[in-house]
């Protein structure tokens, strides 16, 4: 079993609708949780991050974990088709070398169509 | 554009054969990971170097080896090449307080 689980999808959503992304890990040890968005034939880049449980927002981004559910979420409201992407969520340890050791989600590909 | 440069992009060669991936760090970043992409196991932690020395091993292979060099920048040599090592690798780079991490756009590995 992999320490974080995320469905790959493919999600296919029109233009506007609100998106859900999810994922669980079963690390206890894990503190920061993180989503990273990769366009084609590009590197992933950070979207936002938590540390330990609650939420965290910015602009038409929501990202929330829950440590006693091990549940982590990210959710786009109106979305674009600039978008579309793959969306990762991933997370690590805290202090020392924990903090690059990152373990990632597989991945959800994530369309949206005008 | 992140500011972390990866070369080549893209590279094709034969099993058993041995390549050298390169990167350069954001500029002031001491820390250089580097990660593997595949279809079957996404995204996977490699190895970490700080400031010139080895930090933390994943999941790399004996056959894979790392170095980070004194103007800080980093190699991934892979040798004895299998066709199961065809996958994208990526650098990233983070200042001394390891996050966030900021990654390159890749080498993609082709070995035929």
């Amino acid at each position: 079993q992999k320490e974080v689980e995320q469905d790959p999808g493919p999600l296919s959503v029109p233009e506007g609708a609100i998106v859900s992304l999810n994922c669980t890990y079963s690390n206890s040890a894990f503190q920061y949780f993180m989503w990273y968005r990769q366009y084609s034939r590009k590197g992933p880049e950070l979207l936002m991050y938590t540390y330990s449980s609650g939420n965290k927002e910015d602009g038409r981004f929501t990202a929330q974990v829950d440590k006693s559910s091990k549940y982590i979420s990210l959710f786009i409201r109106d979305s674009q088709p600039s978008d579309s992407a793959t969306y990762l969520c991933a997370s690590n340890g805290a202090g020392g070398t924990s903090y690059g050791k990152l373990t990632f989600g597989q991945g959800t590909i994530l369309t949206v169509h005008p | 554009d992140s500011g972390v440069t990866q070369t080549p992009k893209h590279l094709i060669t034969a099993t058993g054969q041995r390549v050298t991936l390169r990167c350069s760090p954001r500029s002031g970043d001491l820390s250089v990971y580097w990660y593997q992409q595949s279809l079957d196991q996404g995204l996977q932690f490699l190895i970490q170097y700080y400031n010139g020395e080895e930090r933390a091993k994943g999941n790399i292979l004996e056959r894979f080896s790392a170095q980070q060099f004194p103007d800080l920048h980093s190699e991934l040599n892979l040798s004895s090449l299998e066709l199961g090592d065809s996958a994208l690798y990526f650098c990233a780079s983070s200042d001394s307080s390891g996050f966030p991490l900021h990654f390159g756009n890749g080498t993609r590995l082709t070995v035929t």
